[in-house]
């Protein structure tokens, strides 16, 4: 029930494209959605994040889509480009036991072509 | 990478010796985290610590220890080290316990066990 589950595991677009990296998740009491975005040799940094009560949030060209019913949220990059490649992380967490530790989904290696 | 900084960065050892990795922060910040990352796994959390010598259990801790005796130190120890633990390890810090807390991760360390 603490798993969330990530798809595809890597993505190809071409610049322009528009990406969409998905993310399910069982534990309904998981209140706090975050996407991290990692560059190679760096360590992760939060890109955007989403609480369950809206169903999609915009920043710049990302956008978290949220389905609550369906436990499910994904990541879109609108105009995708070359320095986007990266490789990003849907993450949950929240519930009875919270102590803000952060339960990351497997990763998906992005590459936008030039 | 928020004033975070892990020592060593690289690090060769072989199987059954102890290995410490140290996570230093300049944030002041209570809540520190321990993380791996292994490619098809994501981020997994090893332990956490909630305040100066108060730490806990994450999903992977079997043949981890952790020490905090000052807020800005963070040791992981690995008593005998073993092949499989050969990975990328991530410290993280953030402000507050709950939900909606951003984590901030530093540069990571690499470890390889042979």
């Amino acid at each position: 029930q603490q798993q969330v589950k990530q798809s595809p595991q890597s993505l190809i677009v071409q610049k322009g494209g528009i990406p969409i990296i998905n993310c399910a998740y069982e534990n309904t009491a998981f209140d706090y959605f975050p996407w991290y975005q990692q560059f190679p040799g760096k360590g992760p940094a939060l890109l955007i994040a989403i609480r369950p009560d809206v169903s999609e949030k915009k920043e710049g060209r990302f956008t978290i889509s949220f389905n609550k019913s369906a436990k499910q949220f994904s990541l879109h990059i609108m105009d995708s480009q070359p320095g986007d490649s990266a490789t990003y992380f849907c993450a949950a967490s929240g519930g009875s036991s919270n102590t803000g530790k952060l339960i990351f989904g497997q990763g998906t290696t992005l590459q936008v072509k030039p | 990478d928020a004033g975070i900084t892990q020592s060593p960065r690289h690090k060769v050892t072989e199987t059954g010796t102890p290995v410490t990795l140290r996570c230093h922060q300049t944030e002041n910040h209570r809540y520190m985290y321990w993380y791996r990352q292994d490619p098809g796994h994501g981020l997994r959390l090893i332990h956490y610590s909630y305040g100066v010598k108060d730490t806990d259990k994450g999903e992977v801790s079997d043949g981890y220890s952790v020490s905090r005796s000052k807020t800005e130190d963070f040791l992981l120890t690995l008593e005998s080290a073993t092949s499989s633990q050969t990975s990328v390890y991530f410290c993280a810090i953030s402000t507050r316990a709950w939900s909606y807390n951003e984590q901030f991760f530093g540069p990571g360390t690499r470890l390889t066990v042979l």
